[in-house]
């Protein structure tokens, strides 16, 4: 399995509402990511996830809250979003992280109304 | 500040020529370097992956790597329809860093 998938596909949520991305991978990889990519740019890093331990955060607004359940698991809990934070939302995971290549799942279309 | 280019689309080509698509970078220290293609609407795609100096052939796609110039780029020969895309390359600076991506080249693939 060399697949890395996303659920849901599209989510529509009003600035009151919680929700949750997730994503999930079975290639046995150790370190995994959140992007998120605007229209007509390239991936923003959002957080990076190192076996299991949160590595890396990007200066994301306390309104996007990742966990890591186990290897495999990523979920991103999103609270009193933005209209401005309508974008594409994309899991990718790596081997071991660093040099390794990245594996992007099919991402998550948020629309914040 | 790590940044990475890439020549300014879109790029337009027959169909069955070789598209050229170039990126430099400015962290001499970049150690590894990534090519994905990004369909509308969709996720980006691994085409290729390159970390020593020279070419690295995979099909139709060659990967050249030039770090004395600071320079990768990616040939596309024959070039089809289906590889209208924007093609985004990505540069790990250093061990333990993560990505840097370029703005994207749109490639437009013309029958």
């Amino acid at each position: 399995d060399t697949e890395v998938t996303q659920t849901p596909k599209h989510l529509v949520m009003g600035m009151t509402n919680k929700k949750s991305l997730k994503c999930e991978q079975h290639m046995g990889h150790r370190a995994m990511y959140w992007y998120k990519q605007k229209a007509k740019k390239p991936p923003e890093l959002m957080f990076v996830y190192s076996y299991e331990k949160l590595s890396i955060n990007e200066s994301v607004p306390s309104r996007f809250s990742p966990e890591c359940p186990n290897s495999s698991l990523l979920n991103l809990h999103l609270h009193a979003l933005q209209p401005e934070d309508s974008a594409l939302y994309l899991c990718a995971s790596s081997q071991r992280g660093g040099q390794d290549e990245q594996f992007f799942g099919p991402g998550t279309r948020l629309t914040v109304l | 500040q790590k940044e990475v280019e890439q020549n300014s689309g879109p790029l337009s080509v027959p169909e069955g020529a070789i598209a050229s698509l170039n990126c430099t970078y400015s962290d001499r220290g970049s150690q590894s370097f990534f090519w994905y293609r990004q369909y509308s609407g969709k996720s980006p795609e691994l085409i290729m992956s390159i970390y020593s100096n020279g070419d690295k052939e995979d099909g139709r796609f060659t990967a050249q790597l030039n770090k004395a110039s600071q320079y990768v780029s990616l040939l596309i020969r024959d070039s089809q329809p289906s590889d209208s895309a924007t093609y985004l390359c990505a540069v790990n600076p250093y061990y333990g860093q993560n990505f840097v991506f370029g703005p994207g080249t749109r490639l437009s693939v013309l029958p």
